[in-house]
């Protein structure tokens, strides 16, 4: 079963308009939900959790458990957003911890 | 700090050979996840190491194996390679085994299977 769904693989905006790069996901229990970012020759790395509810790079996600959904948000997007990013999702199962990806956005943000 | 380490960085079989990636933890990290990462996809979770012992495994053939050492390195080990083996294969180290426990990532190996 698909835990991670991002419905845009490719996403343009220009800059200093807002983006929101849509997440949903399918868990039964408390799964922690994250971003992940993976910019233009750089490894993946960790953009925010659910868990921290902060604001990293002016970033935002808020857990909807009603729709299941976890939304990344940034009100002006500036061209160094420009990456892959991934939404994930992480639970305890009984066998063991799982971790499941969604397939990506690749965001980019247009001068 | 040292961050998470892989080797080799590319790697060419043929099918139906083995191979065994590395992977060197972050410094403090004591928990290592393995992921393969096929074209056009996200990262898919092949299994994970705490202190030695597997805790956790994706769905993925035994055919797929792994170890934990002492000093928190690990080991991939895949038999009998298929062609759909090919992927990028990522190690990700993490401070133990909660799982909101932010996960970092090595630069991976590309494995291609001819």
């Amino acid at each position: 079963a698909q835990r991670v769904t991002q419905p845009e693989k490719l996403l343009s905006v220009f800059k200093g308009a807002p983006v929101e790069l849509k997440c949903n996901y399918s868990y039964s229990g408390s799964p922690e939900l994250f971003w992940y970012v993976q910019y233009s020759r750089q490894r993946l790395q960790l953009l925010l959790r659910h868990i921290s509810r902060e604001s990293i790079k002016g970033f935002t996600a808020d857990l909807n458990k009603g729709e299941t959904s976890f939304h990344l948000k940034k009100p002006f997007a500036q061209e160094e957003d420009s990456a892959m990013y991934y939404c994930a999702l992480s639970g305890r199962e009984s066998t063991g911890n799982q971790f499941y990806f969604g397939t990506g956005t690749s965001l980019t943000v247009i001068p | 700090e040292t961050g998470v380490t892989q080797s080799p960085t590319h790697l060419i079989k043929t099918r139906g050979q083995q191979v065994t990636l590395r992977c060197s933890s972050q410094s403090g990290h004591n928990t290592v996840s393995w992921y393969q990462q096929a074209l056009g996809q996200g990262p898919q979770f092949i299994f994970q190491y705490y202190r030695e012992e597997e805790n956790g495994r994706g769905n993925f053939p035994p055919r797929f194996s792994g170890l934990q050492f002492p000093n928190y390195s690990s080991e991939l080990n895949v038999n009998a390679l298929e062609l759909d083996d090919s992927a990028l294969y990522l190690c990700a180290s993490s401070l133990g085994l909660v799982t909101g426990y932010e996960q970092f990532f090595g630069p991976g190996t590309r494995l291609t299977v001819l």
